[in-house]
């Protein structure tokens, strides 16, 4: 399943399919992107970043994806399990201002 | 120990009541800050600390005032709010100012302004 832009909030899919959850970004001055998580009640937990200067990096399930010519970031999550179920969000740092700026969120639901 | 703590975890107050919030992390980490997160909302940025002094204020209303007594400590004061400030405030933490990209959250305190 794949989100698409800011603007569709909710996305829903399989249990074991593989996840796409999309972001737009704003800032050109930006250095560096993070993929947070939330569950219900819960604080926002680090799921991976990305520098400016890359294009993709991967981790354990996830890979993100960063194409600066159109500010666009994408989370995949491989395999999705039903821990996987909370909301995804994207922030970007504005350069040199530790300044996390994060985007609307994407709620993800898994179905068995 | 690599958590942010956040009391109390609820608060109810009244628009003439003064409450403090409280986050503590030891982690060592010397930038610490303060967000806000309204329901289904992303958090926004309130106030940044590095190195126990106050670096960004972003505009927040003076009846949230910060303090930072110590590198472990990040207090947020509260007096004379409107019922609007209802929200998840967040605490976060990270190594350094510059370093690192992680900030580590708090569970958050969940206020309700009546």
């Amino acid at each position: 399943g794949e989100s698409v832009g800011l603007h569709l909030p909710t996305l829903s899919v399989q249990e074991g399919d593989n996840s796409i959850i999309n972001c737009a970004y704003s800032n050109s001055a930006s250095d560096y992107f993070i993929w947070y998580k939330q569950e219900s009640g819960k604080g926002p937990q680090f799921i991976i970043d990305i520098r400016s200067n890359m294009d993709k990096r991967q981790g354990q399930r996830v890979t993100v994806l960063l194409n600066k010519t159109v500010k666009h970031l994408s989370l995949q999550i491989a395999a999705t399990q039903p821990g996987d179920s909370a909301v995804y969000f994207c922030a970007e740092n504005i350069g040199g201002a530790q300044k996390l700026v994060f985007g609307q969120g994407t709620r993800l639901t898994i179905n068995p | 120990d690599t958590e942010v703590t956040q009391t109390p975890k609820h608060l109810v107050m009244g628009m003439t009541n003064k409450k403090s919030l409280k986050c503590e992390q030891h982690m060592g980490h010397r930038a610490m800050y303060w967000y806000k997160q309204k329901a289904k909302k992303p958090p926004e940025l309130m106030f940044v600390y590095s190195y126990e002094k106050l670096s960004i204020n972003e505009s927040v209303p003076s009846r949230f005032s910060p303090e930072c007594p110590n590198s472990s400590l990040l207090n947020l004061h509260l007096h004379a709010l409107q019922p609007e400030d209802s929200a998840l405030y967040l605490c976060a933490s990270r190594f350094r100012a510059s370093d690192s990209n992680e900030q580590f959250f708090g569970p958050g305190t969940r206020l309700t302004v009546l």
